[in-house]
């Protein structure tokens, strides 16, 4: 199994610029999730998902959108990037038992960079 | 909305010593608290969780303890070592995780 995977791994954009950070697991987990990580912020969620075609906003969603389409796939957009959201990002999978979330594992992390 | 305090943000320890780090969570629908370690550079990755119905777990030198009455949480590190150093969070979950604000552990040698 290859996990969580991530791309790209680092990216640049000038403001203003759109883009789609790619996140992808092959557990069959039903709970996907993105963070954004900052110096002494720790992880921020942003959006997740319970399952295909269910998302929700997390704590700080503005900026970015979301869709799941399938089980595996759950990418992020910036449809108008501002260097407010110069950051690294974090997908995570999860699964639930008797309906309670268990660990979450955690992608590489996609460092992106807004001018 | 949903909150996770974390203290202290940072802890410096001798080598041997034991290191604690306290949370407080909001949502009384909470069922869930891991503890995740995370390195320079690299992604979070789980050491310990406990569910609701639990009061305490342990696994070798790592414990966690929960007051769900007080919301509050707790991971213990005993005889740390240098490989302890990193940054650790804690997390509340229900449908959705919220995490703390980490704190950076120093091991002294």
């Amino acid at each position: 199994n290859a996990g969580v995977t991530q791309t790209p791994k680092f990216q640049v954009l000038k403001t203003g610029q759109s883009m789609t950070l790619q996140c992808a697991q092959d557990m069959n987990h039903e709970y996907m999730s993105w963070y954004r990580q900052d110096p002494g912020m720790g992880l921020r969620l942003i959006h997740y998902s319970v399952g295909a075609g269910i998302t929700d906003q997390g704590e700080v969603p503005n900026g970015y959108n979301v869709s799941r389409s399938t089980t595996e796939d759950f990418p992020l957009r910036l449809l108008s990037a501002a260097p407010s959201q110069t950051s690294v990002y974090f997908c995570a999978s999860s699964y639930s038992t008797g309906g309670v979330y268990n660990e979450q594992f955690f992608g590489p992390g996609t460092r992106l960079t807004v001018l | 909305g949903e909150n996770v305090e974390q203290h202290p943000s940072t802890l410096s320890v001798q080598e041997g010593d034991s290191a604690v780090i306290k949370c407080t969570y909001s949502d009384s629908a909470s069922n869930y608290f891991p503890w995740y370690k995370q390195e320079l550079g690299k992604r979070p990755q789980l050491i310990i969780d406990i569910r609701s119905n639990v009061g305490e777990k342990k696994d070798q030198r790592i414990a966690v303890t929960l007051n769900k009455t007080a919301k509050h949480f707790s991971l213990h590190i005993t005889e740390t070592q240098p490989e302890d150093s990193a940054v650790y969070f804690c997390a509340a979950s229900t449908y959705k995780y919220i995490f703390g604000t980490g704190t950076r552990l120093k091991v002294l040698a």
